[in-house]
């Protein structure tokens, strides 16, 4: 599975919208892009996932560029308790096999 | 409720104690996975079963054996552990082989200390 990069860490004001960036140049085409939060000491929570279209739903959306070798998650209108480390992860799915391996994610931390 | 059970929440271990974690999905889902997440690191992939069948074991020791008995149920079976083994142990499962959404659903996780 094609590796991601993301900012360590990265502060929102709360109420504003949170964009969180992932870089995965190596993405190949069967790869899907994949985020998931983890609250502190909880079991990671899937958000949102796409191959090449911009993807919505009632907790994010996902924008992912044309040449599919990065993407963003915005959280439209963030809150005290979106504060987690967000996980970007591309992976093969179907029965190819694909697991789902985690980075360092980026600890966003949203401020009152 | 996610529909992934861990138990027991937390556990404290000797060095030389037997115990075993228990994850139990009510998502109908055929796979299941073991992960383990230490202080300030990321989530590490342990086991994964595909239909009950154990299809990776990511040079784990032996002093963690996982069980699966049926589609429902996974087992961390542990024995003679170490301290640099106390961790958040997590338990997720999904519907691989073609079928639904592809997402991993985890359990709220068991904090393991060694002592």
């Amino acid at each position: 599975d094609a590796k991601t990069t993301q900012p360590t860490s990265m502060d929102c004001a709360e109420g504003r919208a949170a964009n969180l960036p992932c870089n995965h140049s190596t993405i190949s085409g069967n790869e899907y892009v994949y985020w998931y939060r983890q609250i502190h000491s909880q079991g990671p929570q899937y958000i949102i996932h796409g191959l090449k279209n911009n993807e919505t739903n009632e907790m994010a959306s996902l924008i992912i560029t044309e040449d599919r070798k990065s993407s963003t998650l915005i959280l439209p209108h963030a809150t005290l308790r979106d504060t987690a480390v967000y996980y970007c992860i591309v992976r093969v799915v179907r029965n190819q096999g694909g697991k789902l391996i985690f980075g360092q994610g980026t600890e966003l931390s949203v401020k009152p | 409720e996610t529909g992934v059970t861990q138990t027991p929440r937390h556990l404290v271990m000797g060095m030389t104690n037997k115990k075993s974690l228990k994850c139990e999905q009510h998502l109908g889902h055929n796979a299941m996975y073991w992960y383990k997440q230490s202080a300030k690191k990321p989530l590490e992939l342990m086991f994964v079963y595909s239909l009950e069948e154990r299809v990776e074991n990511n040079s784990v020791p032996s002093r963690f054996s996982p069980e699966c008995p049926n589609s429902s149920h996974l087992f961390l079976h542990l024995h003679t552990l170490q301290p640099e083994d106390s961790a958040l142990y997590l338990c997720a499962s999904s519907q691989e082989l073609g079928q639904g959404n592809y997402g991993y659903t985890f359990g709220s996780g068991t904090r393991l200390t060694v002592v």
